[in-house]
């Protein structure tokens, strides 16, 4: 089964808004890392957050992580239509080989 | 290299073939993941190297599913007696080190057994 699950499925905005994407995991974790998808193809890295931290940036990104709540959120400040993609979060699991499981994802559309 | 490489970026074979699909990482890496996407839907974990650690291979699906990591660099995932089902992308990911990097991703193959 998928460690993490996103909410929502999809997502729809105007250009200049914010959107914000949740994801809950259920095992303990050494890092959280979001990733986004164009096309049904390879990902992308956008940041990574380790289990010590509570909020990190980059550029209009904002990531925080509750992990009391096993929970993180993506926000994207003052969208563009070129930041329509799938979002992904992805867990670096603690105690089973540290390998990257990935949550069900959110898709996310901005209107020009 | 450049980046992750995979090929072929696309596979159309016939339900019952075998198929081989091949990831060559970015030189150096030492972690290598293959995931499985169907349509509209999420990475499923199928398998993970490390190093010279025995694979993590808790996601494959059947027995009809195998990999190998050669020499630590390339990866052949082999797919016995495909099914239909067997119909998805099949992404291969590589990272540098053991905790807290990133993953740097191929394009991908698209499978469709027919």
């Amino acid at each position: 089964s998928q460690q993490g699950e996103e909410d929502p499925q999809a997502l729809s905005i105007q250009e200049g808004e914010n959107a914000t994407m949740n994801c809950s995991y259920k095992t303990s974790i050494n890092n959280l890392q979001w990733y986004r998808q164009n096309s049904g193809r390879g990902l992308v890295h956008l940041i990574l957050i380790r289990s010590n931290e509570r909020e990190k940036h980059s550029g209009r990104l904002r990531v925080t992580l509750d992990t009391s709540k096993k929970s993180s959120s993506l926000l994207i400040t003052a969208s563009r239509a070129a930041d329509t993609a799938s979002y992904f979060c992805a867990t670096e699991l603690m105690y089973n080989t540290d390998k990257l499981i990935f949550g069900t994802g959110t898709r996310l559309q901005v209107f020009p | 290299g450049a980046g992750v490489s995979q090929s072929p970026s696309n596979k159309v074979t016939e339900k019952g073939k075998d198929v081989e699909l091949r990831c060559d990482p970015i030189s150096g890496h030492t972690a290598l993941y293959w995931y499985r996407q169907s349509l509209g839907q999420g990475l499923e974990f199928l398998i993970y190297f490390q190093g010279n650690s025995a694979p993590d291979k808790s996601g494959l699906p059947s027995d009809r599913f195998s990999a190998e990591r050669t020499g630590g660099s390339v990866s052949t995932l082999t797919i016995q007696r495909t099914q239909q089902e067997d119909s998805a992308v099949y992404l291969c990911a590589s990272s540098p080190s053991r905790q807290g990097t990133e993953a740097f991703f191929g394009q991908g193959t698209r499978l469709t057994v027919v």
